[in-house]
C-alpha cells in the first residue's frame, strides 16, 4: 500500500523554466510534508518542508504548494538550474506517529541547457 | 560539522559473515535512523533512536541488530544476512525527536550480499 505517491518517474524541463513536481497521499493523518533532493552516491538532502496548517512555503527558488483537500502537494522551482537535476523524494510524516517519514518513489528531473 | 558520515561506503559479504555499519554526527543531535533503500525504491525506515534508546523498530529482522554507543554514533550489525538484503543503507539525524525536526541523511552504505 503506497501511502504517498510520485506518479511522474522523470520530468525533463528547460533551464530557466518551472519545473513542477507533484505528490498525492492516502492518508489524512498525515499532517507534515517534506521534499528531499538525492544526487547519486550521496543521501537526500532537505530542501522543504510545509505543515498542513499552511498551503504554501517557499524558501528562494522553491515552492511547495499543499491541497488537503486533494491529498496534494506539489514543489515548483523557479527558475530551473542545471543543479538541480536530481531525484527529487516527497515525504510525509505524523500519520504514525512522531519521527517515521514514508517517502515517495521519487521523480528524476533533468535540466535541459 | 553539519554532515553526517557513514563507513564503509561499499560493503560486500557472503551469508555467514558478521559486519558492522557506523554513522557518525557531531551537530548534537538527539535522534538518530536508519533506512534501507533498495533500488528505484523510496527509502524505508528501519530503526529509530532518539536520546541513545530505540524508539522505532520497524518490525526488522533480527539479522539486523542496530546500537547506539552514544548521541554520536550509531551502529547497525549485519549477521546471516540474505541476498535480498543487498540494498543502500542510509543513516540520518535530527535535532528533536518529533516530525517537525528535518533529517539529515548520509551518503550511505552500498551493501552487497553475496
Amino acid at each position: 500500500d503506497q501511502q504517498v505517491k510520485q506518479n511522474s518517474p522523470s520530468l525533463s524541463v528547460q533551464e530557466g523554466r518551472i519545473s513542477i513536481l507533484n505528490c498525492d497521499y492516502t492518508n489524512s493523518m498525515f499532517d507534515y510534508f517534506l521534499w528531499y533532493k538525492k544526487y547519486p552516491a550521496e543521501g537526500p538532502t532537505f530542501l522543504i518542508s510545509i505543515s498542513s496548517i499552511k498551503d504554501k512555503n517557499e524558501d528562494g527558488r522553491f515552492t511547495v504548494f499543499l491541497n488537503k483537500s486533494a491529498k496534494h502537494l506539489s514543489l515548483h522551482i523557479v527558475p530551473s538550474q542545471p543543479g538541480d537535476s536530481a531525484v527529487y523524494f516527497c515525504a510525509a510524516s505524523g500519520a504514525q506517529g512522531a519521527q517515521k517519514l514514508v517517502f515517495g518513489q521519487g521523480t528524476r528531473l533533468t535540466i535541459n541547457p | 560539522d553539519t554532515e553526517v558520515t557513514q563507513t564503509p561506503k561499499h560493503l560486500v559479504m557472503g551469508m555467514t559473515n558478521k559486519k558492522s555499519l557506523k554513522c557518525e554526527q557531531h551537530m548534537g543531535h538527539r535522534a538518530m535512523y536508519w533506512y534501507k533503500q533498495k533500488a528505484k525504491k523510496p527509502p524505508e525506515l528501519m530503526f529509530v533512536y532518539s536520546y541513545e534508546k530505540l524508539s522505532i523498530n520497524e518490525s526488522v529482522p533480527s539479522r539486523f541488530s542496530p546500537e547506539c554507543p552514544n548521541s554520536s554514533l550509531l551502529n547497525l550489525h549485519l549477521h546471516a544476512l540474505q541476498p535480498e538484503d543487498s540494498a543502500l543503507y542510509l543513516c540520518a539525524s535530527s535535532q528533536g525527536t518529533t516530525i517537525y525536526n528535518e533529517q539529515f541523511f548520509g551518503p550511505g552504505t552500498r551493501l552487497t550480499v553475496l
